[in-house]
């Protein structure tokens, strides 16, 4: 049974950055693409973007100038950073692995970040 | 991007009852798009994928059909496990995107 942890603080200042880590167990992160999605009450479920195995990556437009998604083999993670963050982004972050043609299919718990000084 | 409505926003049933909830794309996703249920306080879980393809694990009861722009959820002999909150996504173009959602409730 694949397994997938967010982890990461859970409060970030304005303007500063924010990172996220997501640890894969259960199965291997060398296959299929890695996802990150992100939850709040204004703006429902969006999505950031994945990046594969061999890190290829695709950004949502929206959020492309500020995010980087990159993925590390070796331990079975892969990680979300966003820059110069605002309240906006306030959400629950989670991680995801994603079929591409069977769905998005296993998510991790979701961790709630808050941007507040 | 496309735009993903659902319809209605929230929905009152009872145990037993057979209900549809209908998601328009819009432009044209082909048969790309999955349909998730959400509790409080827990991630979403995948029921459906490619428009009609139902998830490993996941009851008969669900059940899904359309393409194109219109499509739809439908749930046989709802029980209570099944009150909670549904949303359609498409995966036809990036980025994906969401239905705001539909919220099942117990009448």
């Amino acid at each position: 049974q694949v397994q997938l942890q967010e982890s990461g603080p859970g409060l970030v200042k304005p303007s500063e950055t924010l990172s996220l880590t997501c640890t894969v167990s259960g199965g291997s992160i060398s296959s299929f693409y890695w996802t990150w999605i992100r939850q709040s009450p204004g703006k429902g479920l969006e999505w950031i973007g994945y990046i594969s195995y061999s890190g290829t990556t695709n950004y949502n437009p929206s959020l492309k100038s500020r995010i980087t998604i990159s993925v590390d083999t070796s331990r079975d993670q892969f990680s979300l950073k966003v820059s110069s963050v605002t309240a906006a982004d306030t959400a629950v972050y989670y991680c995801a692995r994603d079929l591409i043609n069977e769905g998005i299919d296993y998510w991790g718990q979701g961790t709630l970040v808050t941007v507040s000084s | 991007d496309i735009q993903m409505t659902q319809s209605p926003s929230t929905l009152s049933a009872s145990v037993g009852d057979r209900v549809t909830i209908t998601c328009r794309a819009s432009q044209s996703i082909s048969s790309w798009l999955a349909w998730f249920q959400q509790k409080p306080g827990k991630a979403p879980k995948l029921l459906i994928y490619k428009a009609s393809s139902l998830e490993s694990g996941v009851s008969s009861r669900f059940s899904g059909s359309g393409s194109g722009t219109e499509f739809t959820l439908t749930i046989n002999s709802l029980q209570p496990d099944d009150f909670a909150t549904y949303f359609c996504q498409q995966y036809n173009n990036y980025p994906y995107t969401f239905g705001q959602g539909t919220k099942l409730e117990i009448k």
